[in-house]
């Protein structure tokens, strides 16, 4: 089974609305991180999570860190084209942070 | 930005070939890390190193091998590759104890 389920899988948006992708674990994430991928390209690290409870903006990205540190969500306001790609959640799972296990990802299209 | 160098970008090579793919950073990372993703997206762990002379094999068991006889170069190599070791391979480095793991930009493997 896996250890790490994010939803959607996909997402299809219209311009200008919002949009919520959720990670969830059956273990405890130590530290959470969220990346972004263009097709055929690599890993763009977006913002890292921590504690129960932590919450980290930039620009139109939100994520959060639930208490229980077993789920995280990562919200879009105001979707532009730009936002389009594959966003992916990463977790220690282990506490070390010595290495990082993978969602399934979710592909997100932004449409006109 | 990640300095964090993948080469090739893109190889198309014959069953039986021997390849390397390179890896290098220049963040005087100690941790590195290849990464196989299939076409679902989803990332697989298949090697890491936490710093000179030391490799582990990852989560996903592969055919190949991998080198760390630099603190900066991490190479994987396909002794004779397969048709089953199409897919994209990322390179990723952080720091031990710290964070972020950042990203090489990949590098896809087409075995005819």
């Amino acid at each position: 089974s896996q250890e790490l389920e994010q939803s959607p899988q996909s997402l299809i948006v219209q311009e200008g609305k919002n949009l919520t992708i959720n990670c969830t674990s059956s273990k405890t994430l130590y530290g959470l991180y969220w990346y972004k991928q263009k097709y055929g390209e690599g890993l763009i690290f977006l913002m890292m999570l921590q504690k129960g409870g932590e919450e980290k903006s930039h620009e139109k990205i939100t994520a959060k860190l639930d208490e229980k540190k077993q789920q995280s969500s990562l919200h879009i306001t105001a979707s532009q084209p730009s936002h389009a790609g594959i966003y992916l959640c990463g977790a220690d799972l282990g506490g070390t942070a010595s290495k990082l296990t993978f969602g399934t990802g979710t592909r997100l299209q932004v449409t006109l | 930005e990640a300095d964090i160098y993948q080469t090739p970008r893109y190889l198309v090579i014959g069953t039986g070939k021997k390849i390397t793919l390179e890896c290098s950073q220049t963040m005087g990372h100690d941790k590195m890390y290849w990464y196989q993703q299939d076409p679902g997206m989803e990332l697989h762990l298949i090697h890491y190193s936490y710093g000179v002379n030391s490799t582990e094999k990852g989560d996903l068991s592969s055919e190949s091998t991998v080198s760390r006889i630099r603190t900066e170069h991490f190479p994987l190599t396909l002794e004779s590759a397969r048709p089953s070791h199409t897919s994209q391979y990322l390179c990723a480095s952080s720091e031990f104890g710290q964070g972020a793991f950042f990203f090489g930009p990949g590098t896809r493997l087409t075995v005819l």
